[in-house]
């Protein structure tokens, strides 16, 4: 089953922070974060394994709470650069498929 | 160090007729994914290709098959193309025993 983003979009000034939510009903092994400026291919930000543990990657940070089925996407400090839109990806156990929600676009303005 | 290509980045087909797509995984990566992305939405997992095979496969009719070569390249046909089938097509490729994706650019497919 496809996980749940929101919000769908959000507009941000520079220097402002973001957090952008995923949940899932089933059951997950890992969660994927990935980010699509347009016209371009997805490209990596982080995984996270069950565990609930937080990674960081600059000031792009997530966490995974296992209990919940839920991660969630935290940009602090936003620059122009980080405008596109953001999917998370989620693994069950034992499964080779990543499905993706439908992603949640954000815009970042001088 | 080349990423993954695909090619070709645009194709136009009428209903009906049949399409094959192609991709080379990064150096080193061994498994190959494909995902079908409509407009505005998340990209859908069609099939992973591992030791050409098709190791899992997603919810997808059996117009979409594909093949995985020894060289780890892969293809994509679909056959009695619809007007849903218009999407963008992405392959992802990766390391061995990890799930991390690395995506090329996309074949951007037109069905008229």
């Amino acid at each position: 089953q496809q996980p749940v983003q929101s919000p769908q979009a959000v507009i941000l000034r520079e220097g402002e922070d973001a957090v952008i939510n995923c949940s899932s009903s089933k059951a997950l092994y890992s969660v994927h974060w990935y980010r699509q400026k347009h016209g371009e291919a997805p490209v990596f930000l982080m995984i996270l394994l069950k565990g609930g543990e937080q990674k960081g990657h600059e000031k792009i940070s997530a966490s995974f709470n296992e209990k919940k089925q839920q991660s969630s996407l935290y940009l602090t400090a936003s620059q122009l650069s980080y405008s596109g839109t953001y999917f998370c990806g989620t693994e069950g156990a034992g499964s080779y498929q990543l499905t993706f929600g439908k992603g949640t676009k954000l815009s970042v303005i001088p | 160090d080349a990423g993954v290509t695909q090619s070709p980045t645009h194709l136009i087909k009428t209903r009906g007729q049949q399409v094959t797509l192609r991709c080379s995984p990064k150096s080193g990566h061994d498994t190959v994914s494909w995902y079908q992305q409509a407009l505005g939405q998340g990209p859908q997992f069609i099939f992973q290709y591992y030791e050409e095979e098709e190791r899992q496969r997603g919810n997808f009719p059996d117009r979409f098959s594909g093949h995985q070569f020894p060289n780890y390249s892969s293809e994509l046909n679909v056959n009695a193309l619809l007007l849903g089938d218009s999407a963008l097509y992405l392959c992802a490729s990766s390391l061995p025993g990890n799930s991390i994706q690395y995506f090329g650019a996309g074949t951007r497919l037109s069905v008229l």
